[in-house]
């Protein structure tokens, strides 16, 4: 079946330094790939999406790329700031397959 | 525009009572989910719904049944609850079919403990 690996966190970074977070995915097919943000007491909301192999998603400063090659949709930004701090989930999913497939999110904290 | 709206937000219970937890959405969308977030263990889906008039488990379904009222509104009841029930549940939705892959909506969550 499909999964979707994160890289582990938490992830903590001084503000402006450069952010990656790692995804790769497991999948038949061409999924479309996501990513959403989580801030505390909330719940997800989309970033950034991908629908096809080397499509580029882009929002707030963040972009990832669909590499169909190496299975990957890493998350970066160039300069973070506190406000971004906040649980990131990679997920995928395939047309008309019903149902999402999420990682297990990384944790985010920027520091001033 | 509401999206994605939850109730309660918050509830606690003793073990063996029952509770339905409400979702409602206003987006038009066909598609319903319930999950479960748990520290450490990320999202986990207990029952979706692909339509109206559908319903399918998802990975942890065991203590859960959902209803899938209308297209607007898809509930999930807890008929005995334990305390490994205990997690913040999220509803979520979507528009499936051939409208292309489009990324799922969430509500704010319910925060449910159980004693």
């Amino acid at each position: 079946g499909d999964s979707v690996t994160q890289m582990e966190g938490p992830v903590t970074l001084s503000e402006e330094a450069f952010l990656t977070i790692n995804c790769t995915y497991t999948a038949t097919g061409y999924p479309s790939l996501f990513w959403y943000v989580q801030y505390p007491g909330e719940g997800l909301q989309l970033l950034l999406k991908a629908t096809k192999a080397d499509d580029k998603g882009s929002n707030k400063g963040f972009e990832a790329t669909y590499r169909k090659e190496t299975t990957s949709f890493h998350l970066e930004k160039g300069s973070v700031q506190v406000s971004d701090s906040a649980v990131y989930f990679c997920a995928l999913t395939h047309t008309n397959a019903g149902k999402s497939t999420f990682g297990d999110g990384t944790t985010l904290t920027v520091k001033p | 525009n509401a999206g994605v709206t939850q109730t309660p937000k918050f509830q606690v219970l003793k073990t063996g009572q029952s509770m339905t937890l409400q979702c409602a959405q206003d987006m038009n969308h066909n598609s319903m989910y319930w999950y479960r977030q748990d520290p450490g263990m990320g999202l986990r889906l207990i029952y979706y719904s692909a339509s109206e008039g559908t319903t399918d488990k998802g990975e942890v379904p065991n203590g859960y049944n959902v209803s899938r009222l209308n297209k607007r509104e898809f509930s999930l009841r807890l008929e005995s609850a334990a305390p490994s029930q205990t997690s913040v549940y999220f509803c979520a939705s979507t528009r499936q079919g051939d409208h292309g892959n489009q990324p799922q909506h969430f509500g704010d969550g319910t925060r449910l403990s159980i004693l």
